[in-house]
């Protein structure tokens, strides 16, 4: 149980282009998911807690608009990277939790910006 | 908010040794303390949890162990195994699901088994 699915799994794609990712749970409806990026060889930093049917929550220093967040539904959740540059190339990973329980992840999304 | 201390970066073993890695944490009102294994490009997987109401928790070969006065929790994994090699990651919340504030990660260590 507790499946979290994220696609794409990789993304190539030019400078200047927004790129979506999705990230669903499978299995059980998830009233909170956030959204991590990860840098080569760093850990995991919080972007922003999503919660279904409200404004993200977004940390401080990320962009909400270039990181565009919807949370339509208790199992989707999507992330908008809007005009993505070089520097926005990293690791994206969502997790998500319901009632309290722990935060299960997806598999991650590898955005390579040229 | 939340700062998570993690030590060592880097951690080599001898296989069939114990491994430990340490994490320190700054907001007493966090009362959860989630452990994550990492393998190259996938997604953390989730080893072992502690809440703060209990001092220490194992399950087979791994055990952690949580200090709550010295705000400090532990990772012990015993008889260690090649598959082991990974980085983990400690961190640490109010609630178990990360609340309305998330998961604040430790910066990870990267374990080695040496065979």
């Amino acid at each position: 149980g507790a499946v979290v699915s994220q696609h794409p799994s990789r993304v190539i794609c030019k400078s200047g282009t927004s790129v979506k990712i999705e990230c669903r749970s499978l299995d059980f409806q998830a009233t909170t998911m956030f959204w991590y990026r990860q840098f080569p060889k760093q850990s995991l930093m919080l972007m922003a807690t999503s919660n279904e049917g409200s404004k993200a929550t977004y940390e401080q220093g990320v962009e909400k608009d270039k990181f565009l967040i919807n949370h339509a539904s208790l199992t989707l959740s999507t992330l908008t990277v809007t005009s993505a540059h070089p520097e926005d190339s990293s690791f994206y990973i969502c997790s998500a939790t319901t009632g309290g329980q722990p935060q299960h992840f997806g598999d991650g999304t590898r955005l390579s910006i040229l | 908010g939340e700062n998570v201390e993690q030590h060592p970066s880097t951690l080599s073993v001898q296989e069939g040794d114990s491994a430990v890695i340490k994490c320190t944490y700054s907001d007493s009102a966090s009362n959860y303390f989630p452990w994550y294994k990492q393998e190259l490009g996938k997604r953390p997987q989730l080893i072992i949890d502690i809440r703060s109401n209990v001092g220490e928790k194992k399950d087979q070969r791994i055990a952690v162990t949580l200090n709550k006065t010295a705000k400090h929790f532990s990772l012990h994994i015993t008889e260690t195994q090649p598959e082991d090699s990974a980085v983990y990651f400690c961190a640490a919340s109010m609630v178990p699901g990360g609340g309305a504030d998330g998961l604040t990660f430790g910066k990870g260590t990267h374990l080695i088994i040496q065979p």
